[in-house]
């Protein structure tokens, strides 16, 4: 969905490097997520964000953190970046209103720590 | 704590023949279950989804059946075609966040042409 971007969409760098993975939404939506999908473990929640001023840790949340710095931008950062942090990291939207909404998800960013 | 299995994690089959997935939670409170497919190098994107005052959805040759009791749910694809090929997931929202989910690890399947 072009609604949601990621910046960088490929990365690599170096053990002990601090990063910083973007996301921004055109989609209006108040809801954002960070995801981080290794092989044969699914999607994993890093954080998650229900408006500017509301930040919630996931199931991963360890060595990571996350801005909200608008309604429509979302970034995730690895302090000091290790090489099993090395993963795709997706960021996703969702709207408000009812339980369950459908979640948008951006392109991804292809992380690998050397 | 909350969990989604999902099995099998791969699965093959000739086209035209259905697939089945099937998922298992552990959360009873669980009121929300969508299925997303993700192509390869692409993103996750829902196909259907049900929630749990319904038993069976159903969307062309895609349907999903619930049982609460049990507290699994699976997905069923029908006529299997080439471009159904992909990663599927399953995936239930927790008690404890509404609109948060806990993803199954995934099912690749393949159509056997």
């Amino acid at each position: 969905d072009a609604d949601v971007t990621q910046t960088p969409r490929n990365r690599i760098t170096k053990t002990g490097k601090r990063i910083m993975l973007e996301c921004s939404q055109t989609k209006g939506h108040d809801r954002m997520y960070w995801y981080r999908q290794d092989p044969g473990l699914g999607l994993q929640l890093i954080y998650y964000s229900f408006d500017v001023k509301d930040i919630n840790k996931g199931e991963i949340s360890d060595g990571y953190s996350v801005s909200r710095q608008a309604q429509a931008k979302f970034s995730l950062s690895l302090e000091s970046a290790i090489p099993n942090q090395t993963a795709l990291y997706f960021c996703a939207t969702s709207d408000t209103g009812g339980a369950g909404n459908e979640q948008f998800f951006g392109p991804g960013t292809r992380l690998t720590v050397l | 704590g909350e969990n989604v299995e999902q099995h099998p994690s791969t699965l093959s089959v000739q086209e035209g023949d259905s697939a089945v997935i099937k998922c298992t939670y552990s959360d009873s409170a669980s009121n929300y279950f969508p299925w997303y497919k993700q192509e390869l190098g692409k993103r996750p994107q829902l196909i259907i989804d049900i929630r749990s005052n319904v038993g069976e959805k159903k969307d062309q040759r895609i349907a999903v059946t619930l049982n609460k009791t049990a507290k699994h749910f699976s997905l069923h694809i029908t006529e299997t075609q080439p471009e159904d090929s992909a990663v599927y997931f399953c995936a239930a929202n927790p008690t404890s966040g509404t609109y948060k989910y806990i993803f199954g690890t995934g099912t690749r399947l393949k159509v056997l042409a």
